[in-house]
């Protein structure tokens, strides 16, 4: 009965692979969203998604490529890895789009290395 | 778009005696404030959270407080136990988007 679950838990690569992270919320939570966090613990929104529609795309390379297929789903594909992107993605949900009194509930992370 | 600080970045404290941990952040529009504990390996959790239109809030042992003028914001644990020891984040929202501190790292000394 996990809130969010993400797949997979870690993922080792190499340089230049193509990866995709999954993430699912069974809280019915219309908002959803992807954070990045490096080394150095720094939490960092990328996107976020409400009802499938893209709302927040922060200043990310255009190698990163989130797919919502439905507003419980929201997939990360990351084109061509590079050492940089090493680091905890944590995918994220919430009632609604609203920052306002709007918890949000988080995944348990997946730790990518790039090798 | 907004900017978040917060202080200090490590912090250990005597169990039983008190923490402090300080943020400022930019935007003068953001309404809301929550406080994440992230304990070694851990997903981010929230513990309390205050709104811009109250000055403070308290859930038994940690508590928080707003001052919109000076666009402050702070987070008290009284009381410390062990199980306090984790990673501290807090974060303002604009523009309907959660800007994060860069967290303090809170050792309870047993």
């Amino acid at each position: 009965d996990t809130a969010v679950s993400q797949t997979p838990k870690y993922l080792v690569t190499q340089m230049g692979n193509d990866k995709s992270i999954k993430c699912e919320q069974n809280l019915g939570h219309d908002t959803m969203y992807w954070y990045k966090q490096d080394s150095k613990k720094f939490l960092k929104i990328m996107f976020s998604y409400n009802n499938k529609e893209l709302i927040i795309n922060e200043t990310v390379p255009n190698r990163f490529s989130p797919k919502s297929p439905d507003k419980a789903h929201l997939n990360l594909h990351i084109n061509s890895l590079e050492l940089g992107d090493s680091a905890v993605y944590f995918c994220a949900s919430s009632q609604n789009r609203g920052a306002w009194g709007n918890e949000q509930f988080f995944g348990p992370g997946t730790r990518l290395t790039v090798l | 778009g907004e900017n978040v600080e917060q202080h200090p970045s490590t912090l250990s404290v005597q169990e039983g005696d008190s923490a402090v941990i300080k943020c400022t952040y930019s935007d003068s529009a953001s309404n809301y404030f929550p406080w994440y504990k992230q304990e070694l390996g851990k997903r981010p959790q929230l513990i309390i959270d205050i709104r811009s239109n109250v000055g403070e809030k308290k859930d038994q042992r940690i508590a928080v407080t707003l001052n919109k003028t000076a666009k402050h914001f702070s987070l008290h644990i009284t009381e410390t136990q062990p199980e306090d020891s984790a990673v501290y984040f807090c974060a303002a929202s604009w523009n309907e988007k959660l800007t994060f501190g860069t967290g303090t790292r809170l050792t309870i000394i047993p």
